[in-house]
């Protein structure tokens, strides 16, 4: 079973707009990674938020963690074309030695 | 580097075929996995292996087999294919854990006719 599941899950915006998408899990966990795939390739390591981070930044990339409601969140700023992929949260399943994806968010960002 | 590198990039089998899904890794890492995406249902981990020598199964491991013999190499074995495996298949591998930055391969797009 899914321990992520993401919110919306499909969300298109204009080029220069902001883009949040949400993450909830269902077990307590340790930290939260998220991650980006283009159409047709393999995923990409974005940003890992640990349980005792409530924000984290990364360039245009800021992720939340509220361990208390069990979610998370990604907020794009200023969102381009290129921007357009899926993206995913991963939440440790099994220690450190697995994870479990959600089933993603697919961005649209229209020039 | 060529990080992680999958052959082939498309297959088609028929019902009961035998094949490898060959996956490489030259940045010396320990943790390899592989996963398969279905539409609308994410990547679901299908083995693992957290050095050579040692595998373990994920969330999905029927019908699949795999080995480690080297640090490098991580091929997956599907044993008789079925229609069900229809996929996209990643490996992926990390310098330590299933948390750590994992790097994922270009895919492997199998049809199970």
């Amino acid at each position: 079973s899914q321990q992520g599941e993401e919110d919306p899950q499909a969300l298109s915006i204009q080029e220069g707009e902001n883009a949040t998408m949400n993450c909830s899990y269902k077990t307590s966990i340790n930290n939260l990674q998220w991650y980006r795939q283009n159409s047709g390739r393999g995923l990409v390591h974005l940003i890992l938020i640990r349980s005792n981070e409530r924000e984290k930044h990364s360039g245009r990339l800021r992720v939340t963690l509220d361990t208390s409601k069990k979610s998370s969140s990604l907020l794009i700023t200023a969102s381009r074309a290129a921007d357009t992929a899926s993206y995913f949260c991963a939440t440790p399943s099994g220690g450190y030695q697995k994870v479990t994806f959600g089933t993603g968010t697919k961005l649209q960002v229209i020039p | 580097n060529a990080g992680v590198t999958q052959t082939p990039k498309f297959q088609v089998l028929k019902t009961g075929q035998s094949m490898t899904l060959q996956c490489a890794q030259d940045m010396n890492h320990e943790y390899m996995s592989w996963y398969r995406q279905d539409p609308g249902m994410g990547l679901r981990l299908i083995h693992y292996s957290v050095g050579a020598g040692i595998t373990d199964q994920g969330e999905v491991p029927n019908g699949y087999n795999v080995s480690r013999s080297t640090t490098e190499d991580f091929p997956l074995r599907l044993l008789s294919a079925a229609p069900s495996q229809t996929s996209v298949y990643f490996c992926a591998s990390s310098y330590g854990t299933a948390v750590d930055e994992q790097f994922f391969g270009p895919g492997t797009r199998l049809t199970v006719l």
